[in-house]
């Protein structure tokens, strides 16, 4: 069964990077798929953040491609998300979710993690 | 860049039919994929590719799409289907892909 899981810091200060890694269990990260980041601010929709694949081809949501690194780590079957410039309007709930590459929906989800930005 | 309109809301009674628009300029070229959301928790695909189910989704789920207007379709909807739904598609001639519409609160009364 395919879980995945999110981990990380549950606050950062204003203008740092936060940094969050994604644990996918019951499936290998580097069997052809991708693996996307999407937050969701308190009370408001989803924003899809970027969508990267094992071998580094990559989609990022233009208004935050500048402040947006993503990563994938076979060896820990771990994908990570780092954001600088962080701003309160970067507070959300985190989700990492795995993306057939053919058509890009979202299969698998894990259960996301909350992030505060203080000023 | 696609921009998806859904409804704020939709209101319906237990055992009727729920139906929630998703209206786009490039849907009619590109699969449209929807969630469900409940409280507290992780969205769920409930529709892929404009009208497949995946595994373990209730047949009461449907969706179809016509020109620039997508439909999520709810059957014989009950009390533990009110939650958040979103659309989403991949617009891979953008610069900006992955986009969902803003949601729609389905409430049962």
């Amino acid at each position: 069964q395919v879980q995945l899981q999110e981990s990380g810091p549950g606050l950062v200060k204003s203008s740092e990077t936060l940094s969050l890694t994604c644990t996918v269990s019951g499936f290998s990260i580097s069997r052809g798929y991708y693996w996307a980041w999407i937050r969701q601010p308190p009370g408001k929709g989803l924003e899809w953040i970027g969508s990267l694949s094992h071998s580094g081809r990559s989609y990022y949501n233009p208004s935050l491609k500048s402040r947006v690194t993503m990563s994938v780590d076979t060896s820990k079957n771990q994908m990570s998300l780092k954001l600088n410039s962080a701003t309160a309007a970067d507070t959300a709930v985190y989700y990492c979710a795995r993306v057939p590459a053919e058509t890009h929906y979202f299969d698998y989800w894990g259960q996301g993690t909350l992030v505060a930005v203080s000023s | 860049s696609s921009i998806l309109t859904q409804p704020p809301s939709v209101s319906v009674a237990p055992g009727e039919t729920a139906r929630i628009s998703c209206g786009g300029d490039n849907i009619r070229s590109q699969g449209v994929h929807w969630y469900q959301q409940k409280p507290g928790q992780a969205p769920v695909l409930v529709v892929c590719d404009d009208s497949d189910r995946p595994s373990g989704i209730p047949e009461r789920f449907s969706g179809s799409s016509s020109g620039n207007m997508a439909t999520l379709t709810i059957s014989r909807v009950e009390a533990g289907d009110e939650a958040d739904y979103y659309c989403q598609v991949w617009d891979s001639s953008g610069d900006h892909p992955g986009v969902f519409g803003g949601g729609t609160k389905l409430t049962v009364l």
